[in-house]
C-alpha cells in the first residue's frame, strides 16, 4: 500500500537553528499538508499546499515557517529559527482529492533544546 | 473554531464488546473524518462522512453524523485487542483543512 514517507524520524536541534523536515507524499496525490502534535495536545493544522502554492495556513504558520515542493516528489517544511515551543511531532499528509481522507506519514519528532 | 471534542476521553472494554465514541463540534462542516493513532505513530484514516450523509459503514466500523446536533459517533463492533489505540474525529472545512479533537483512548482487553 502506498505510504507517505517522512525523514528524519527524530531531530534534535539547538534553539535558533534552522531545520528542514522532509516528506515524500503519495505520487498521485495532489494535496499536501503539514500538521503538528505537541506532546499531550491535539493535532494542529499548519498549512495546506496545492498546485505549487499554499492554499491555507494557520496562525501557527508564521514567518518562521515555509514549505516547498522543490521537485516532483519531495515536500518540505522549514523552520528558520527554532524555538523551544516548536518541539512537537510534525506530520506530513497527502490526499488525492480535496474532499478525501488523508494519508499521514509516521511523523518527525522535533526536539528543540 | 470547528472543534471536534470526543467523549469519552478513555474507554476500556473486553474483546468482543462494542465500542462507541462520540464527537461534538461547533460550526458548520464540509465533512467529518475519523482517524486512529497507535501510540507514537502516524494517524490512519478510517472513514469520511460528508455533511449530507447520515450514516456510513466500513467493515466493523459504523459512523453516524447528526448535523442538527453537531455530533458524530464511531461504533466499532466485535472489538479486538488490536483495536487498542486512540481515535480522533476531525472536522473538515471546504478546503479539507482538518480540526482534530482530543481523542478517545480505547483499550480492548483480551
Amino acid at each position: 500500500e502506498p505510504e507517505v514517507t517522512q525523514t528524519p524520524s527524530h531531530q534534535v536541534t539547538q534553539m535558533g537553528q534552522e531545520v528542514i523536515l522532509r516528506c515524500v507524499p503519495i505520487s498521485n496525490h495532489l494535496y499536501f499538508y503539514w500538521y503538528r502534535q505537541i506532546l499531550g495536545q491535539k493535532v494542529e493544522f499548519l498549512v495546506s499546499f496545492y498546485n505549487n502554492e499554499i492554499s491555507e495556513k494557520s496562525e501557527i504558520f508564521d514567518d518562521q515557517f515555509s514549505v516547498e515542493r522543490p521537485d516532483g516528489s519531495n515536500f518540505t517544511l522549514k523552520i528558520r529559527s527554532t524555538k523551544l515551543e516548536d518541539s512537537a511531532m510534525y506530520f506530513c499528509a497527502s490526499s488525492e482529492a480535496q474532499v478525501h481522507g488523508y494519508t499521514f506519514g509516521s511523523g518527525t519528532r522535533l526536539t528543540v533544546v | 473554531s470547528q472543534q471536534g471534542e470526543e467523549d469519552p476521553q478513555a474507554l476500556s472494554i473486553q474483546e468482543g464488546e462494542n465500542a462507541t465514541m462520540n464527537c461534538s463540534y461547533k460550526t458548520s462542516i464540509n465533512n467529518l473524518q475519523w482517524y486512529r493513532q497507535n501510540s507514537g505513530r502516524g494517524l490512519v484514516h478510517l472513514i469520511l462522512i460528508r455533511s449530507n450523509e447520515r450514516e456510513k459503514h466500513s467493515g466493523r466500523l459504523r459512523v453516524t453524523l447528526d448535523t442538527s446536533k453537531k455530533s458524530s459517533s464511531l461504533l466499532i463492533t466485535a472489538s479486538r485487542a488490536a483495536d487498542t489505540a486512540s481515535y480522533f474525529c476531525a472536522t473538515a472545512n471546504a478546503g479539507n483543512m482538518l480540526t482534530f479533537g482530543g481523542g478517545t483512548r480505547l483499550m480492548v482487553k483480551p
